[in-house]
């Protein structure tokens, strides 16, 4: 079964530019979460989807969206990147909804904003 | 406003010694996950424990429940090499829908 994977591992974007992220879920899983992950902040929430519906928010300002297509796979938008958007987005699947739903998390893709 | 804090922060120990992380809250979590998160790669689920005082073993990993629920703590024997990682502990709070993390123990073991 493949895992999660997430699309492109590296990127390099200045100030100012948007960025467009990509996850495909494991076959038949359902719900997508996404998280920063930055040293020394650990994993912060950014958002779930479940059924092409966003069904949780973290803290995060608006320049940050996404969303979920019919087939679960999700892509995550950021808009006027700044510096402090550098870091680590992890996307993770799940079979079902909930937060006692065990995650299973791609490698992420390494944001670096200049 | 749920937290979880991880100690130490950091471990650097020999090859063959043993260790305990802690992953600790004044909250009561319905669940508490643990995940190892390798260098490159993302975090991944090693252990999930539910019931208060519930020890679960996986090969020289023991995981332990705080009877309250309200802590939880990775004890590795003889630790080798392959275990140097991220150990990320995420709880079931009150949110149904978003786990609470710890900022992570970063581990090394020297060969």
């Amino acid at each position: 079964k493949a895992g999660v994977t997430q699309t492109p591992r590296y990127l390099i974007k200045t100030r100012g530019q948007q960025v467009t992220l990509s996850c495909s879920p494991i076959s038949g899983h359902r719900s997508v979460s996404w998280y920063q992950q930055t040293p020394g902040q650990g994993l912060q929430f950014l958002f779930e989807y479940f059924s092409e519906t966003q069904r949780n928010k973290g803290n995060f300002p608006g320049r940050f969206s996404g969303r979920q297509f019919s087939n679960s796979r999700s892509e995550m938008n950021v808009s006027t990147l700044e510096l402090g958007d550098s870091a680590l987005y992890l996307c993770a699947s799940s079979p079902r909804t909930g937060n006692n739903s065990p995650l299973h998390f791609g490698n992420g893709t390494r944001l670096t904003v200049t | 406003t749920q937290l979880l804090e991880q100690s130490p922060q950091f471990l650097s120990i020999q090859e063959g010694e043993n260790l305990t992380v802690y992953c600790n809250s004044s909250s009561v979590f319905s669940s508490l996950q643990w995940y190892r998160q390798e260098p490159g790669e993302g975090p991944v689920l090693l252990v999930t424990v539910v019931t208060g005082g519930e020890v679960k073993k996986l090969k020289r990993l023991t995981f332990q429940f705080g009877d309250a629920r309200k802590d939880s703590s990775l004890h590795i024997t003889a630790a080798q090499p392959g275990d140097t990682g991220l150990y990320l502990c995420a709880g079931e709070g009150d949110s149904n829908y978003q786990l609470i993390w710890g900022a992570g123990t970063k581990l090394i073991i020297k060969p």
